[in-house]
């Protein structure tokens, strides 16, 4: 499976949009953009994956460039229990096995 | 609906005790997993299973660890003669599986241990 690179850290003011970008230079065409939240203590939360076309659901967008090498989400309006770890993962498929790979995510802190 | 539920919540043992973890996933969702992420680490894979078989193993840490899925529901994880560098937070996730048509994992809250 691909790798992915995302920013450790960043901050949003609450109300405002979030845009956390993640690169996947090497993603192949049969491979999907995951992301998934932890918020502290809690399990990974599942929030979107797509494969070429932007996807849109009740917690957020995803927004994947024409060459799949790059993506973003975007949270329209943050809040503070937005506040999480977020991973970007890159991920084949079908396949004898389907184990996600997390990298180190980036830290979105929703301020006041 | 109910989610994936584990449990204990929170576990402390002795070193060189063993210690069974429990997971109940989704109704109806064929595969399960398991990961751990220990302090200031990563999440990481420790096992998969499709039904009750575990077609990938490859991160189990050592024999110490194995898994275990009966009835194509519940996985019991079980750590024997525990370090203190097992100590993490176990997590179980749960998907419909290949037959579903998609592969979303849904996470549970965890299990806490603590070796001392």
């Amino acid at each position: 499976d691909a790798k992915t690179t995302q920013p450790t850290s960043m901050d949003c003011a609450e109300g405002r949009a979030a845009n956390l970008p993640c690169n996947h230079s090497t993603i192949s065409g049969n491979e999907y953009v995951y992301w998934y939240r932890q918020i502290h203590s809690q399990g990974p939360q599942y929030i979107i994956h797509g494969l070429k076309n932007n996807e849109t659901n009740e917690m957020a967008s995803l927004i994947i460039t024409e060459d799949r090498k790059s993506s973003t989400l975007i949270l329209p309006h943050a809040t503070l229990r937005d506040t999480a770890v977020y991973y970007c993962i890159v991920k084949r498929a079908g396949g004898a096995t389907n184990k996600l790979i997390f990298g180190t995510g980036t830290l979105l802190a929703v301020q006041p | 609906g109910a989610g994936v539920s584990q449990s204990p919540s929170n576990k402390v043992t002795e070193k060189g005790k063993d210690v069974e973890l429990r997971c109940d996933p989704i109704s109806g969702h064929t595969a399960l997993y398991w990961y751990r992420q220990s302090l200031g680490q990563g999440l990481e894979f420790l096992i998969y299973f499709q039904g009750n078989s575990a077609p990938d193993k490859s991160g189990l840490p050592s024999d110490r660890f194995s898994a275990e899925r009966t009835g194509g529901s519940v996985s019991t994880l079980t750590i024997q003669r525990t370090q203190q560098e097992d100590s993490a937070v176990y997590l179980c996730a749960s998907s419909l599986g290949p037959s579903g048509g998609t592969e979303t994992q849904y996470f549970g809250p965890g299990t806490r241990l603590l070796v001392l």
